[in-house]
C-alpha cells in the first residue's frame, strides 16, 4: 500500500503553460518532502524539496506548496517548457529513518 | 564522473537463473539503497544499507539478497529469478540520510522469461 498518493498518472501541457502535480499522504510523522524528475532512461535526480513548517517553496520555474492540515502538496510547474517533458514523483520520509517513500509518478508532456 | 554506477544495464534471465546487480559509488557516501521501479507503482525499496557490513530488509525484500563488504559496493543478488522480477532496479546512495544529497544510478533493466 503506498503511503503517498500521486494524480494525475499523465498529463499533457502547451508550452508555456502550467503543469500541476498532487501528492497526498496519511502518517504525519513524514517531515521531509522531496520531489524527483526523471527522464527515460535515467535514474531520479532531485529537483525541489521542502519541509513542514513551510508552506510554499520556489526554486525557478518549480514550486512546492504545502498544506500540512490537509496532508497533501504539490508541484507546479510555470512557463511549461518541452524540456520539462519528464516523469516527476513525489516522495516522504521521516528524516530520522531511512526509509523514501515514493508516489507512483506523474508523466508530464508539454507540447511545443 | 563522479557518481553512482550500475552494472549491468540490460541483462534477460531465464526463470530459475541466478545473478547479481553490482552498484559502485566513489563519493564516499555511508548509505546506499536498492529500489525497483514498476509501471503505476513509483520506486519501491527493496533493501538498503546504512553502512560497510550492513544490510536491511524494505518494503519488498523477498527474492531478493544484498551484500555491503566494501563501503563503495552494494550488491543485489537474485537467487532464482522469476517472472515478476521484471522491473527496472535502481540504486542510490546518500550521504546519511535522504534529507542531504542523493544520487541514483542510471538503472538496470532486468527481464525474467
Amino acid at each position: 500500500q503506498q503511503q503517498v498518493k500521486q494524480s494525475p498518472q499523465s498529463l499533457i501541457v502547451q508550452k508555456g503553460g502550467i503543469s500541476i502535480i498532487n501528492c497526498a499522504y496519511e502518517n504525519t510523522a513524514f517531515d521531509y518532502f522531496p520531489w524527483y524528475q526523471q527522464f527515460p532512461g535515467k535514474g531520479p535526480a532531485l529537483l525541489i524539496a521542502i519541509r513542514p513548517d513551510v508552506s510554499e517553496k520556489k526554486e525557478g520555474r518549480f514550486t512546492i506548496s504545502f498544506n500540512k492540515s490537509a496532508k497533501q502538496f504539490s508541484l507546479h510547474i510555470m512557463d511549461s517548457q518541452p524540456g520539462d517533458s519528464a516523469t516527476y514523483f513525489c516522495a516522504a520520509l521521516i528524516v530520522n529513518d531511512y526509509k523514501l517513500s515514493f508516489g507512483a509518478g506523474t508523466t508530464v508532456t508539454v507540447r511545443a | 564522473n563522479a557518481g553512482v554506477t550500475q552494472t549491468p544495464k540490460f541483462r534477460v534471465l531465464k526463470t530459475g537463473q541466478s545473478m547479481t546487480l553490482l552498484c559502485a559509488q566513489d563519493m564516499n557516501h555511508e548509505y546506499m539503497y536498492w529500489y525497483r521501479q514498476d509501471p503505476g507503482m513509483g520506486l519501491r525499496l527493496i533493501h538498503y544499507s546504512v553502512g560497510e557490513g550492513t544490510t536491511a530488509k524494505g518494503e519488498v525484500p523477498d527474492g531478493y539478497n544484498v551484500s555491503r563488504l566494501k563501503k563503495q559496493n552494494f550488491l543485489l543478488g537474485l537467487e532464482s529469478a522469476a517472472p515478476s522480477q521484471t522491473s527496472v532496479y535502481f540504486c542510490a546512495s546518500t550521504p546519511q540520510g535522504w534529507n542531504t544529497e542523493a544520487f541514483f544510478g542510471q538503472g538496470t533493466r532486468l527481464t525474467v522469461v
